[in-house]
């Protein structure tokens, strides 16, 4: 069974910093992986997906790298801004089947 | 632009009580979902819908059905709330399939007592 994990649960960094989340799962066998942010008392807002087949993605300042063979993925956030707070899940798909998800990293970005 | 709309926003129910959860997508998203988000769990898949006239089971089903109205709406239904079932419900579609990026509501908040 697919275990999604991201550690850490919660992240605390000052304006302008670089930062890597990290999401790993059990089995390699995937399909493609999603990353998705999730403001409080808001729905979930995909970010980025990564095709099984694909390396990294990248949406303006971030950057989604996949290595599925060692079962990771990370989500690079570039000059963090307080408007990056909120908590990130990230989601693997391994075929048509339903996604699983991990519990999310909340991340506080200071002013 | 609405995307994916559930109502209500939130509710508060006694013990027994039954409710409807609506979502309707005005995306011409083919296929559907309700997950529940509770604190440490994560979210889990309840029921889907991969196309019009389809409903599957997800992983906690159990004091749900659910009815796929038509393309645009998926309702979730709680035929008699339990305290277990007090969660934040989110609903979600995707163009086919569940390798399709997923596109969610904002959710319900339910509280049951």
């Amino acid at each position: 069974k697919q275990e999604v994990t991201q550690i850490p649960a919660a992240l605390s960094v000052p304006e302008g910093e670089n930062l890597v989340l990290n999401c790993s799962f059990t089995d390699s066998a995937i399909y493609n992986l999603q990353w998705f942010r999730q403001d409080p008392g808001k729905g979930l807002t995909s970010l980025l997906l990564i095709q099984s087949s694909q390396r990294e993605q990248t949406s303006g300042r971030l950057n989604a790298s996949l290595d599925k063979s060692s079962g990771r993925s990370t989500l690079y956030i570039a000059a963090s801004q307080p408007g990056d707070s909120a908590t990130y899940l990230c989601a693997v798909n391994s075929g048509n089947t339903p996604l699983v998800f991990g519990k999310g990293t909340r991340l506080s970005v200071i002013a | 632009n609405a995307g994916v709309t559930q109502t209500p926003k939130f509710q508060v129910l006694k013990t027994g009580q039954s409710m409807t959860l609506q979502c309707a997508q005005d995306m011409n998203h083919n296929s559907m979902y309700w997950y529940r988000q509770d604190p440490g769990m994560g979210l889990r898949l309840i029921y889907y819908s991969a196309s019009e006239g389809t409903t599957d089971k997800g992983e906690v089903p159990n004091g749900y059905n659910v009815s796929r109205l038509n393309k645009r709406e998926f309702s979730l239904r709680l035929e008699s709330a339990a305290p277990s079932q007090t969660s934040v419900y989110f609903c979600a579609s995707s163009e086919m399939g569940f390798n399709q990026p997923q596109h969610f509501g904002d959710g319900t908040r339910l509280s049951i007592l």
